[in-house]
């Protein structure tokens, strides 16, 4: 299968252990924002968003955290498993009511078994 | 309905010549979305329309990429004399209004 994200900011965890992938987003008007996991060979798979009036979302092993003063994003994998070995994207909505996202450069998460 | 289906899922062509690329979106979806990725980056916004209304173009779509989704259901994109800088992967997403996005698995478009 093809490659996604060649030379992308990786992150090795070991399998068990709990992961934390950051991002920092460009505009302070985004009021939406959403984390997608791209497995190679593959399009993009939503995992969590958040809407900007929250700071925290959780959902199943997966937690966001969004902190508007630094405009930093973060997902938080726990027991991370080999399975969650992909490219993460985090997506900003800078135009409410569009949906139209920018997308941040990725990281690759390697799950060390 | 499963999902967002792309065809393609690859084309090979030369320079010059013109492709056409298929997106059928989740049937109950009235938003449906291009965008392109190239190695090692993120996707990048082309186009997006609600139902058969083409509401916004990037500046990365020339004039030689057109889009068009007729009956508000399937859209196509098309790129003529394509270039070697064309070569990417070509994704479509589809969305009902204040969703999150669900991706096609893409098109990958290689220009020789």
């Amino acid at each position: 299968g093809e490659s996604v994200g060649l030379h992308l900011p990786t992150l090795s965890v070991q399998e068990g252990d709990n992961s934390i992938i950051n991002c920092a987003y460009s505009n302070s008007a985004s009021d939406y924002f959403i984390w997608y996991k791209q497995e190679s060979g593959k399009g993009p798979q939503f995992i969590i968003d958040i809407r900007s009036n929250m700071d925290k979302r959780q959902g199943q092993r997966v937690t966001v955290l969004l902190n508007k003063t630094v405009k930093h994003l973060s997902l938080q994998i726990a027991a991370t498993q080999p399975g969650d070995s992909a490219v993460y994207f985090c997506a900003e909505n800078p135009t409410s009511g569009t949906y139209k996202y920018i997308f941040g450069t990725g990281t690759r998460l390697k799950v060390l078994a | 309905d499963t999902g967002v289906s792309q065809d393609p899922r690859h084309k090979i062509t030369k320079r010059g010549q013109n492709v056409t690329f298929r997106c059928d979106p989740i049937s109950e979806h009235n938003r449906l979305y291009w965008y392109r990725q190239t190695l090692g980056q993120g996707p990048e916004f082309l186009t997006y329309f609600q139902n058969e209304a083409q509401l916004e173009k990037s500046r990365l779509l020339s004039d030689r990429f057109s889009a068009e989704r007729p009956k508000g259901s399937f859209s196509t994109l098309e790129i003529q004399r394509t270039e070697q800088g064309d070569s990417a992967m070509y994704l479509c997403a589809s969305s009902r209004q204040g969703n999150g996005y669900t991706f096609g698995s893409g098109t990958r478009l290689t220009v020789v």
